[in-house]
């Protein structure tokens, strides 16, 4: 009964480095998600996706970039990290695409980037 | 487009107090509203929902919210805090559209003193 699976827990990178942020869940979720979280600014939206093969960008897309080949997992991609990147990522997913049920989230990412 | 304001980034109150964390929101159809809480290094989990069955709407650990059409708002409430309770709290809003993604406040961090 896993859940929401992010890995790493932890990551510290270079300016200019890329890296791939993980993402899974065992529920047949259709819904999935991407948000980051920093001081004073809640959680804001950076990609979703509301079935494989389907994405859509969120608030703050910028910089990131996401596939959804199958229904378990949704990476999230740094394409050339940057410093505003430092952040608590947070993967979370749904049932339904339709935004009426809760949606469950993973423990979250801390990046840095240095 | 949807939107959420928590009045508040900071509310304290004494143990056995009464709770009180506002929520606006702004939606132009009728929403799908929901709180989170967050404890320390942890991911969001749900308090509650609102989705049109109720306007009081009863949560765990004592919390409730009542959703109020006229005054777009959607206020967290408990009669009696606990230590236990300090968190941060957010306010997040759907519009139950197919593709919809979830928004959510900047948070309200609540401390308990004794």
């Amino acid at each position: 009964n896993a859940g929401v699976t992010q890995t790493p827990k932890f990551q510290v990178l270079k300016t200019g480095q890329s890296m791939t942020l993980q993402c899974a869940q065992d529920m047949n979720h259709e819904y999935m998600s991407w948000y980051r979280q920093d001081p004073g600014m809640g959680l804001r939206l950076i990609h979703y996706s509301v079935g494989a093969g389907i994405t859509d960008q969120g608030e703050v897309p910028n910089g990131y970039n996401v596939s959804r080949s199958t229904t378990e997992d949704f990476p999230l991609r740094l394409l050339s990290a940057a410093p505003s990147q430092t952040s608590v990522y947070f993967c979370a997913s749904s049932p339904d695409t339709l935004g009426n049920s809760p949606l469950h989230f993973g423990n979250g990412t801390r990046l840095t980037v240095t | 487009a949807q939107s959420v304001t928590q009045l508040g980034s900071h509310v304290s109150v004494s143990e056995g107090a009464l709770v009180l964390l506002r929520c606006n929101y702004s939606s132009s159809v009728p929403p799908y509203l929901f709180w989170y809480v967050q404890y320390p290094n942890q991911g969001l989990q749900l308090l509650l929902k609102y989705t049109s069955a109720a306007t009081l709407v009863k949560g765990i650990n004592g919390f409730e919210a009542e959703f109020k059409k006229s005054e777009t708002s959607f206020h967290l409430t408990k009669p009696s805090a606990h230590m236990s309770d300090a968190a941060e709290y957010f306010c997040a809003v759907s519009d139950g559209q197919a593709g919809t993604a979830l928004i959510f406040g900047k948070g309200t961090t609540l401390s308990v003193s004794s």
